[in-house]
């Protein structure tokens, strides 16, 4: 199976800040990646597909980047809406995968 | 409006079965493929099973902690998608999410799961 590593757990910013969430793959996925915002008692939603595409709807200061095993979320410009748990998600082979998450807080 | 409906979640006793159902509406759903994902109480999400479209053969993945023991079915008459669930460990407790996900050979890129349920609550104790 492939194994996927957020970096960090958790990560304390305040309103304006710009945040990164690194993933890892134990293999190369290509761009078969999705990035998901999970907010306490609610469905995940997708933020970013494809690797660095952004999901309709979705505010521009979300950004993903990357290829292969190495891949990051970036929110440009924290708002107080932002404040939730992110997961990376491979698709690249069965058993899909997702990270352990990052829980953003505030600072 | 674009919308997924799980139900049938509750509580039941190890060794027991459930099946979960996912409604689907606002999309064709017999050309959608349909994954199912997991959350236990405090962790993360955790993928379960995936059915492909009737075009891709209805074929089925599991993860292996599920292999053998769940079961995912569609009824595109009716826009469902099932999670049957046999002999059900105390691990199994979870909230489950149904969704609408894009893994075809046609597709370039992943397209993700797009369209989520609100999770259906199921409990395995004694």
């Amino acid at each position: 199976d492939i194994q996927m590593t957020q970096s960090p757990s958790s990560v304390s910013a305040s309103v304006g800040d710009r945040v990164t969430i690194t993933c890892r793959a134990s293999q190369g996925i290509s761009d078969w990646l999705a990035w998901y915002q999970q907010k306490p008692g609610k469905a995940p939603k997708l933020l970013i597909y494809g690797a660095s595409n952004l999901q309709s709807g979705v505010p521009s200061r979300f950004s993903g980047r990357g290829s292969g095993t190495d891949f990051t979320l970036t929110i440009s410009s924290l708002q107080p809406e932002d404040f939730a748990t992110y997961y990376c998600q491979q698709a690249n082979s069965f058993p899909y995968t997702f990270g352990q998450g990052t829980k953003l807080e505030m600072k | 409006e674009v919308q997924l409906v799980e139900s049938g979640g509750g509580l039941v006793q190890p060794g027991r079965s459930l099946r979960l159902s996912c409604t689907a509406s606002g999309f064709t759903f017999g050309d959608s493929v349909m994954s199912w994902v997991r959350q236990a109480p405090g962790k993360g999400l955790e993928w379960v099973g995936f059915i492909r479209s009737n075009a891709y053969g209805g074929t089925t993945e599991y993860a292996a902690s599920v292999k053998g023991r769940f079961s995912i079915s569609r009824d595109d008459s009716k826009s469902i998608a099932y999670l049957q669930m046999n002999s059900l460990k105390t691990e199994d407790t979870a909230v489950y999410y149904c969704s609408r996900d894009h893994n075809t050979p046609m597709e370039s890129t992943y397209y993700g799961m797009d369209v989520w349920g609100q999770g259906t609550t199921v409990t395995v104790s004694s």
